[in-house]
């Protein structure tokens, strides 16, 4: 069965640092990568996803996530936190035929002043 | 922007009673969910329903559970007999129509606290 494993429960790191927020994936066959995120009290949004294609990805608000297929990873990253960026983030696989997401932990980041 | 609504945003009952979770799918959307989150735990799939009908389920999806859309609006989560280990916060989630991959909305979630 599919998991996906996000290794760092928390990160806390400083406005304007660079973030990673590490994401694996157990299967390579057939499968689409979705980063969602949670702000307090709400629900959780798509922030970007991979399908098919480029294997670099982006958002609108400057976060980018690579789809690596060897490594059977798909990791998030900002060159330059805000602190607006404060929330859970969620790593998640729909594997082909299936409708159901799968999701890691997620991984609270904290962006202090 | 249309959004996922649930409500309650917080339910407490007792163990052993039937609790009926609510949510409204963005209205035109034709595929709902249901995951939950036990704290500290994963985000987990309960089940998907189109047309009326469940088109995939996972194994925590037993006979206590149903879902119903009882009108052209709501899609609801019943548990007809609540245990301590349903106490988690549940999502309902829909999409439009099309690929499987298309974006699943969520909603805020309801939290549901067994005693």
């Amino acid at each position: 069965a599919q998991s996906v494993t996000q290794l760092d429960s928390q990160v806390p790191v400083f406005e304007e640092a660079p973030v990673e927020l590490r994401c694996n994936y157990s299967s390579s066959v057939s499968v689409y990568l979705f980063w969602y995120v949670q702000y307090p009290n709400q629900g959780l949004q798509l922030l970007l996803k991979y399908l098919s294609g480029s294997t670099l990805v982006e958002s609108i608000n400057g976060f980018e996530a690579e789809f690596n297929k060897s490594q059977t990873s798909f990791h998030l990253r900002k060159p330059s936190v805000h602190i607006s960026d404060t929330a859970e983030y969620f790593c998640a696989v729909i594997q082909g035929g299936s409708e159901k997401l799968v999701f890691g932990k997620g991984t609270k980041l904290t962006v202090n002043p | 922007e249309p959004e996922v609504t649930q409500t309650p945003s917080h339910q407490v009952t007792q163990m052993g009673q039937e609790v009926i979770l609510r949510c409204v799918p963005i209205s035109n959307h034709l595929y709902f969910y249901w995951y939950r989150q036990i704290l500290g735990q994963k985000v987990e799939f309960l089940v998907s329903f189109y047309n009326n009908e469940i088109s995939e389920k996972s194994e925590i999806f037993d006979d206590q559970f149903s879902v119903e859309r009882p009108d052209g609006s709501n899609f609801t989560l019943k548990i007809r007999s609540t245990k301590l280990e349903d106490s988690a916060m549940y999502f309902c989630a829909s999409r439009g129509s099309g690929a499987s991959t298309d974006t699943q909305y969520f909603g805020p979630g309801t939290r549901l606290t067994v005693l």
